[in-house]
């Protein structure tokens, strides 16, 4: 069965970077076929897409976030990672790491992380 | 930018059917799929490909899609599918995936 466990800090400071690592077992993220996906979720609100990695290092990203998004992977730990630059209050959201396909959906999901931009 | 409208709520008295809409331009043209989402919980893809249906999500819950309205039916309405539903799209144009704004179904 597939898992993803999202890890890092709860708490950022305005204007510094959120960084949040999602841990997969169950399966190879360097196996062909899938995207490895981040979305957020603001408190009490709809889900947003962030971007994707895919298995052969090709990202995309949301134009919405104005390049402020990096999705990296270390295929070694079979992690992938959100670097979210320049945060601000508007970035508190809880935060998926996600499994999908563009013709299946996302099949699996993380617990979700909140993360809170606070000073 | 392109734009997904879902009703804010639907409200269903249990055993009836309820339908969710989901509205975009020509969005019979892209690739639907639908989430549940219960309190405190991460989504459950229920509907991928337009109507398909992932193993273990009930007979009950169908989707379509056409023209400019992509729809969630959920047939025999249970108190356990009260949740909030998202449609998701997947743009092959672009590559982007977008997410409507999410309805809350109330079981009566």
């Amino acid at each position: 069965q597939v898992q993803l466990q999202e890890s890092g800090p709860g708490v950022v400071k305005p204007s510094q970077t959120l960084s949040l690592t999602c841990t997969v077992s169950g399966a190879s993220i360097s196996r062909g076929g899938y995207y490895w996906s981040w979305i957020r979720q603001h408190p009490g609100k709809g889900l947003e897409w962030i971007g994707y990695i895919y298995y052969s290092g090709t990202t995309l990203y949301n134009p919405s976030l104005k390049s402020r998004a990096l999705i990296s992977a270390d295929t070694s730990k079979n992690q992938f990672s959100l670097n979210l630059t320049s945060v601000t209050v508007a970035d508190t959201a809880v935060y998926y790491c996600t499994r999908e396909t563009s013709l299946r959906g996302i099949g699996f999901w993380g617990q979700g992380s909140l993360v809170t931009v606070s000073s | 930018s392109y734009v997904l409208t879902q009703p804010p709520s639907v409200s269903v008295a249990p055993g009836k059917t309820a339908s969710i809409t989901c509205g975009g331009n020509n969005i019979g043209s892209k690739t639907v799929h639908w989430y549940q989402q219960k309190p405190g919980q991460a989504p459950v893809l229920v509907i991928y490909y337009d109507s398909d249906r992932p193993s273990g999500i009930p007979e009950r819950f169908s989707g379509s899609n056409s023209g400019n309205t992509a729809t969630l039916t959920i047939s025999g309405v249970e108190a356990g599918d009260e949740a909030d539903y998202y449609c998701q799209v997947w743009d092959s144009y672009s590559d982007y995936r977008l997410f409507g704004g999410g309805t809350k179904l109330t079981v009566l």
